[in-house]
């Protein structure tokens, strides 16, 4: 059974080009989760989505970035007209429907780390 | 003032010490507790997760939760060189519903000296 899978591992975009980032969730898990990693910090909520829905986004930054789960295919967290602060590591966790707890909590893909030159 | 204060270390201990680490945190509606570990270019993967307060154990490891004093611990008996990651604390107020992200502290980065 596959974990979380995210790709790229590693991406690099120049100042102004778009980041398309994508995760696939484990299998019979239809909850989905981007967090950000900045350097130094710890991980900080963006967005939470199930199929074809936002549940909660109140940790998306306002303008060029946007999130979605298509009922076919994996999610994507897409940054337009990245910046330089952009560069971070950004990790998805998905999580079965129900209520979190020591057997169904997230589970975190190994993230990709985008740089932005 | 961040909702969850984590110490980021570094701290080095030698194999076979009692490791302890520890996140406060200023929410009062959080009642979800968990404990992460992450290895060096790789996800968080859940350790220990509890609820309220309390104590919780599983192997070497065990959680502690006090809610009045915003609290919590980690503490890892016998560490061995495989310890050695970041951990991170995380809680949540709710365990479903538009409530379930999570807020984490900074990490404190671990290292078992063999």
């Amino acid at each position: 059974n596959a974990g979380v899978m995210q790709n790229p591992r590693h991406l690099v975009r120049r100042r102004g080009q778009e980041a398309r980032l994508r995760c696939s969730p484990m299998k019979g898990h239809s909850h989905v989760y981007w967090y950000r990693q900045l350097p130094e910090e710890g991980l900080k909520f963006m967005v939470y989505l199930q199929k074809e829905n936002i549940i909660d986004e109140s940790g998306m930054p306002k303008e060029r970035f946007s999130a979605e789960f298509p009922k076919e295919g994996p999610s994507i967290l897409r940054i337009q007209q990245v910046v330089r602060g952009d560069s971070a590591a950004y990790f998805c966790a998905s999580s079965p429907p129900g209520q979190i707890s020591a057997n169904y909590g997230y589970t975190f893909g190994s993230g990709t780390r985008l740089t932005v030159v | 003032q961040k909702e969850v204060e984590q110490d980021p270390g570094p701290l080095s201990v030698p194999e076979g010490a009692i490791v302890s680490l520890n996140c406060t945190y200023s929410n009062s509606a959080f009642q979800y507790f968990m404990w992460y570990r992450q290895y060096s270019r790789k996800g968080p993967e859940l350790l220990m997760y509890t609820y309220s307060s309390g104590n919780k154990e599983d192997g070497r490891f065990t959680a502690q939760v006090d809610k009045s004093s915003k609290y919590i611990s980690l503490f890892i008996r016998d560490s061995q060189p495989s310890d050695s990651a970041t951990y991170l604390c995380a809680m949540s107020a709710s365990s479903s519903g538009s409530a379930r992200q999570l807020t984490f502290g900074s990490g404190t980065q671990l290292t078992v000296l063999p």
